[in-house]
């Protein structure tokens, strides 16, 4: 398998549900990312992770809770959300070169996670 | 701060005409500049970048963009547009070098080629 996958494609849960996105790169990057894509939005830039660890963070609701245990995968923990909270969830990575905080150019994305929030 | 323009929502061309998608963008220097493509349903997909050099990039299923400095724009453009090129496309911008490293997106075009 290549490439970016996430798991799993679509999730549907109530507000008071506990419940995990999966992310796995395949392309031997060392940096991650999670972006929220909402219709008629930006793509809201969620959480970086470079070399395991957490580099920015652009205030994200503590519900949304990220892990990154090695440099392949990426999880999303997600716990009382809310409605508004419904959109494709896009994992991507990318290759850094050098120093922390220094990131090189091209983002490989994954298929996304369609959440819905009842 | 950086940040990026996708001036049209929609584009609308009929089958083997020439496309455009516009895309402005602002940096404090010199800018990293791409193009991504998003089918329904599917994650983003890279097109092509300018990094540096030849001001005319060429990139995937035949798409091309021109950097204009002067203008601060990056337009992604096709000679003939077919029914399968129908998708989302992202304009994306990030310093090449201080403040941000991180690309900054836009809202997206939807391109609709008719038959």
């Amino acid at each position: 398998e290549t490439g970016v996958t996430q798991t799993p494609r679509h999730l549907v849960m109530g507000m008071t549900n506990k419940k995990s996105l999966k992310c796995e790169q395949h392309l031997g990057h060392n940096a991650m990312y999670w972006y929220k894509q909402s219709a008629k939005k930006p793509l809201e830039l969620m959480f970086v992770y470079s070399l395991e660890e957490r580099v920015e963070n652009n205030s994200v609701p503590s519900r949304f809770s990220p892990e990154c245990p090695n440099s392949s995968h990426l999880f999303l923990h997600l716990h009382t959300l809310q409605p508004e909270d419904s959109a494709l969830y896009l994992c991507a990575s990318s290759q850094t070169p050098g120093l922390a905080g220094e990131f090189t150019d091209t983002q490989y994305f994954g298929p996304g996670t369609r959440l819905t929030v009842l | 701060a950086q940040s990026v323009a996708q001036p049209e929502d929609q584009v609308n061309v009929a089958e083997g005409n020439p496309l455009t998608v516009k895309c402005t963008y602002s940096v404090s220097g010199n800018p990293y500049l791409f193009w991504y493509v998003q089918y329904p349903n599917r994650g983003l997909q890279f097109l092509l970048k300018y990094i540096t050099g030849d001001n005319l990039v060429k990139g995937s299923y035949g798409f091309e963009a021109e950097f204009n400095k002067s203008q601060t724009s990056f337009h992604l453009k096709k000679p003939s547009a077919l029914v399968s090129d129908s998708a989302m496309y992202f304009c994306a911008v990030r310093e090449s070098s201080g403040g941000s490293y991180i690309p900054t997106f836009g809202r997206g075009t939807s391109l609709i080629v008719h038959p």
